[in-house]
């Protein structure tokens, strides 16, 4: 899987979008870019995930380079409860994998903070 | 409620005991994961599960049963704790065969130590 990279640390004002990026310079064809957060003392929960178009849902938008090589998370209208360990996770397609679902793999993440 | 709990939420145990954590979704997802979180390791996968009796073991297996005899329910066991076993532990579901990606939903967590 491809290696990504994020800043440890961003803040965003309350109510401003709030663009987080990553780096995934060594992504391959199949493999998707995964955004999940991590609210203090809970568990992982999923963002959105594309492969090369961008993607919308009711969270965020996920902005994916024409290259591929990077991508930002955007929260439109960012809020207090935004406030939470962002990670970006690359990761090829269980049907490319040998057919296993097996994990995902959480680096450090970016944590944002959103500011009153 | 739908949704993937987990208990009990807290666990405090003696090294050498055996101890259960359950993990149950109401979404008859197919595939359901287990993972623990320490501080300086983010989170490892212990097991995973891709249907009722398949299961597989992840990247940190070992001290680790897991079972699942039904889609439901997918409970992992520390057959003789010891105190490196101490972790906050997540379980997961997954709507996605395996033509799809990682599309996961985590569960509150267990807070278990280890005395």
């Amino acid at each position: 899987d491809a290696k990504t990279t994020q800043p440890p640390s961003m803040d965003c004002a309350e109510g401003r979008a709030a663009n987080l990026p990553c780096n995934h310079s060594t992504i391959s064809g199949n493999e998707y870019v995964y955004w999940y957060r991590q609210i203090h003392s809970q568990g992982p929960q999923y963002i959105i995930h594309g492969l090369k178009n961008n993607e919308t849902n009711e969270m965020a938008s996920l902005i994916i380079t024409e290259d591929r090589k990077s991508s930002t998370l955007i929260l439109p209208h960012a809020t207090l409860r935004d406030t939470a360990v962002y990670y970006c996770i690359v990761r090829v397609a269980a049907r490319h994998s040998g057919g296993g679902a097996d994990g995902l793999t959480f680096g450090k993440g970016t944590h944002l903070i959103i500011q009153p | 409620d739908a949704g993937i709990t987990q208990s009990p939420r807290y666990k405090i145990t003696e090294t050498g005991r055996q101890v259960t954590l359950m993990c149950h979704q109401t979404w008859s997802h197919s595939y359901m994961f287990w993972y623990r979180q320490d501080l300086g390791h983010g989170l490892r996968l212990i097991y995973y599960s891709a249907a009722a009796d398949i299961t597989d073991k992840g990247e940190v297996p070992d001290g680790y049963v897991v079972s699942r005899s039904k889609t439901e329910n997918f409970p992992l066991t520390l057959e003789s704790a010891t105190r490196s076993q101490t972790s906050v532990y997540f379980c997961a579901s997954s709507p996605r065969d395996i033509t799809y990606g990682y599309e996961q939903y985590f569960g509150p967590g267990t807070r278990l130590t280890v005395t």
